[in-house]
């Protein structure tokens, strides 16, 4: 069984700072995805970042970038220029790789509160 | 976009009636899933469906079953609310394939009193 272990559970930035999330995670797969999703207030979830364990390259998304360290089993989120609108609760994710049509399921931390101060 | 929408935004009932909760995308997904989320639990799987009328157990299926007759649909149901399942319900959905990405409904959140 996967686990996945966000020790934080708030933090708080300045706007326009950098804020870095942790998530360590526990699994004995060698292929899976790592996501990190991020909730709004009274919002929908949405994704924000996905990493393919094979791939050494960290990905990065406009302002977000993770920090994918497989040996360790960490997954690190960056925010860059912190924004008033990136205040929400975060959350990392684990799945499996399965072959397509499979039970893809993911398992998620219990999500991290940051707050953006103006 | 990928439209995932639930019935409900809100919803009070009394224990030991029956509630169903109803999700519905828009993207052909083959897959659904039902969530639960607690403060300082996160998101806990209770059900998920991998095809029509398939379903598969998650981590905290107790005293709650579900129902998937069409693709699009996906019903979470409380055969009969207790106040322990208060909480808020999120529907998520996703393609069976290697993209795996799932998209969420906006949540319901239940109270029962």
């Amino acid at each position: 069984a996967q686990t996945v272990t966000q020790s934080q559970p708030e933090m708080s930035v300045q706007e326009a700072e950098t804020v870095t999330l942790s998530c360590t995670y526990d699994t004995s797969e060698n292929n899976y995805y790592l996501f990190w999703y991020k909730q709004p207030p009274s919002r929908q979830m949405i994704l924000v970042i996905r990493q393919e364990a094979y791939k050494q390259q960290n990905a990065t998304e406009n302002r977000f970038s993770v920090n994918f360290q497989k040996a360790a089993k960490s997954f690190s989120l960056k925010i860059s220029d912190s924004q008033l609108g990136d205040t929400a609760m975060y959350f990392c994710a684990f799945m499996k790789h399965d072959l397509p049509g499979a039970n893809s399921k993911l398992t998620f931390g219990k999500g991290i509160t940051l707050s953006v101060r103006p | 976009d990928v439209k995932v929408t639930q019935s409900s935004r809100y919803l009070v009932k009394r224990t030991g009636e029956k509630v169903f909760l109803e999700c519905v995308q828009d993207m052909d997904h083959e897959n659904m899933f039902w969530y639960r989320q607690d403060p300082g639990l996160g998101l806990r799987l209770i059900y998920f469906s991998y095809d029509v009328k398939m379903k598969e157990k998650g981590d905290i299926p107790e005293g709650y079953s579900v129902s998937r007759e069409k693709k699009e649909r996906f019903s979470l149901i409380l055969e009969s609310a207790s106040t322990n399942q208060t909480s808020m319900y999120l529907c998520a959905s996703s393609l069976g394939s290697s993209r795996h990405e799932q998209y969420f409904g906006p949540g319901t959140r239940l109270t029962v009193t």
